[in-house]
């Protein structure tokens, strides 16, 4: 089977601008779920789709958004783009409670 | 409130010398556990989980990990380091499957050199 696959796997964008990033889960994984990582809070729970349902929310604000499609891709989306927001953005697809992660895409914020 | 510590931010060792990182939860009930590896610019490889039973539990490349209920620990282990060990590893707790909650909580990660 295929791994989770993300893109891009960078990108660069400049303050205020929007993103969209992409991931498709693993077939027959339902469950997608988004983190971020960065050098000073390390990897933090953005949100987790299940079935296009938005199952489980971190502590974000309301510019970072996802959505989930019928054949499980999702992506998420972040708005009014921030320095902050320069990280490595992590998705993941889950099975009875074991994650398997995607590359992940390095978005830098300038 | 959940939370993971992982004591020590980084470690190094010589190749061939045993490792062993630390890691203890804060957790409601009694959570699923998982190590992971990340290299430098990479997502994050699982090592191992702990679901239930055997409270010792063996992943990939060598290494085991035991889960400490009385300590709320899951310390990773390998007995000889390889060089290719050099890495980032993480300490996960997540909600056991069916309850309806599919996140995960990091530690903030030991980073492994291994030395010649």
């Amino acid at each position: 089977k295929a791994g989770v696959t993300q893109t891009p796997r960078y990108l660069i964008k400049t303050r205020g601008q929007q993103v969209t990033l992409s991931c498709s889960p693993i077939s027959g994984h339902r469950s997608v779920s988004w983190y971020q990582q960065t050098p000073g809070q390390g990897l933090q729970f953005l949100f987790e789709y299940f079935s296009e349902t938005q199952r489980n929310k971190g502590n974000f604000p309301g510019r970072f958004s996802g959505r989930q499609f019928s054949n499980s891709r999702s992506e998420m989306n972040v708005s009014t783009l921030e320095l902050g927001d320069s990280a490595l953005y992590l998705c993941a697809s889950s099975l009875e409670g074991e994650q398997f992660f995607g590359p992940g895409t390095r978005l830098t914020v300038l | 409130a959940q939370s993971v510590t992982q004591p020590d931010i980084h470690i190094t060792v010589s190749e061939g010398a045993s490792l062993e990182l630390r890691c203890n939860y804060s957790y409601g009930a009694t959570p699923y556990l998982f190590w992971y590896v990340q290299s430098p610019g990479q997502g994050l490889q699982l090592l191992l989980k702990y679901f239930s039973g055997d409270t010792l539990v063996q992943g990939i490349k060598g290494f085991e990990a035991e889960f400490k209920r009385s300590q709320s620990s899951f310390n990773l282990r390998k007995p000889s380091v390889h060089w290719s060990d050099a890495a980032e590893y993480f300490c996960a707790v997540g909600a056991r499957a069916g309850t309806g909650a599919n996140n995960l909580f990091f530690g903030t990660g030991t980073r492994l050199t291994v030395i010649p």
